[in-house]
C-alpha cells in the first residue's frame, strides 16, 4: 500500500511569486484535503477536492486553488506569495469525504517565501 | 465560527511520569480524532471517539470522549521518550464540515 507522497519536500519563493505543489493519494482514497500548518500551530484547513470537486474551503483566500485529477492525485496553486505564506503544507488524503474517515498525511512541503 | 482548544499547549516530564492533554469544543462534537506528529514529521492518526462517554485504551495510552461529547483527554501512563511529540484534536465540525485542529500539546520527555 503506497502512502501519500508529496513534492518538493523544500521550496523557497519569492514574495509575489506563484507556486504550485503537488500530491499522490494513498492507493484506494477518493478524498484529498490540504492544510497549512505553521511554526507551532495545528493544521489550519485549506480546502477539500473529492471527485475532482473542491467539497469545501477554509478561510482562505481566492490565491489558494487547488485541482484533483481523475486519478485522485491533487495540486495546492498559490498566487501572489506573501510573507505569511510561509508555512508546511501538507496534503492528507482519505477513504471518503465524510466525518467517519481519518486523514492519512503526507511529510509535506516546507514553503518559505522570502 | 467551531474552535477546539487544547491544554497544556506544552508539557516536560521526566520519564516514566504520566502525562494528559485536554481537549474542548466550542460546539458538540459528532466526533474527535486524535493525531501525533513527532518533531520534523507529519500528524499521524490515533484514534477516533464517537460515542458519548466512550473510553478507549491503546497500550499505555487512554483516550476519553466526555458525555456531553464537547471535551476530550489524552492520558499517557509512564510516558517513554518515544511518546515524543505534538498531540492534535481534531473535531469534525465547522462551516464547511471539515476537520478542525487544536493548536496541539507538545510534550517532551526527559530521560
Amino acid at each position: 500500500e503506497t502512502g501519500v507522497t508529496q513534492s518538493p519536500t523544500h521550496l523557497i519563493k519569492t514574495r509575489g511569486q506563484q507556486v504550485t505543489l503537488r500530491c499522490s493519494s494513498q492507493s484506494g482514497h477518493n478524498t484529498v484535503s490540504w492544510y497549512q500548518q505553521a511554526l507551532g500551530q495545528g493544521p489550519q484547513f485549506i480546502f477539500q477536492y473529492y471527485r475532482e470537486e473542491e467539497n469545501g474551503r477554509g478561510n482562505f483566500p481566492p490565491r489558494f486553488s487547488g485541482l484533483q485529477f481523475p486519478n485522485y492525485s491533487s495540486e495546492l496553486n498559490v498566487n501572489a506569495l506573501e510573507l505569511d505564506d510561509s508555512a508546511l503544507y501538507l496534503c492528507a488524503s482519505s477513504a471518503g469525504q465524510g466525518r467517519n474517515s481519518p486523514l492519512h498525511f503526507g511529510n509535506g512541503t516546507r514553503l518559505t517565501v522570502t | 465560527g467551531q474552535q477546539v482548544m487544547q491544554i497544556p499547549q506544552y508539557q516536560h516530564v521526566q520519564e516514566g511520569e504520566d502525562f494528559t492533554t485536554y481537549c474542548n469544543s466550542s460546539t458538540t462534537l459528532s466526533n474527535i480524532q486524535w493525531y501525533k506528529q513527532r518533531p520534523g514529521g507529519h500528524p499521524v492518526f490515533l484514534i477516533q471517539l464517537v460515542k458519548s462517554g466512550e473510553v478507549k485504551k491503546q497500550k499505555r495510552l487512554t483516550f476519553q470522549f466526555g458525555e456531553a461529547k464537547k471535551n476530550s483527554s489524552l492520558h499517557i501512563t509512564a510516558t517513554q521518550t518515544t511518546d515524543v511529540g505534538t498531540y492534535f484534536c481534531a473535531g469534525w465540525g465547522g462551516s464547511q464540515g471539515n476537520l478542525i485542529f487544536g493548536k496541539g500539546t507538545k510534550l517532551s520527555v526527559k530521560p
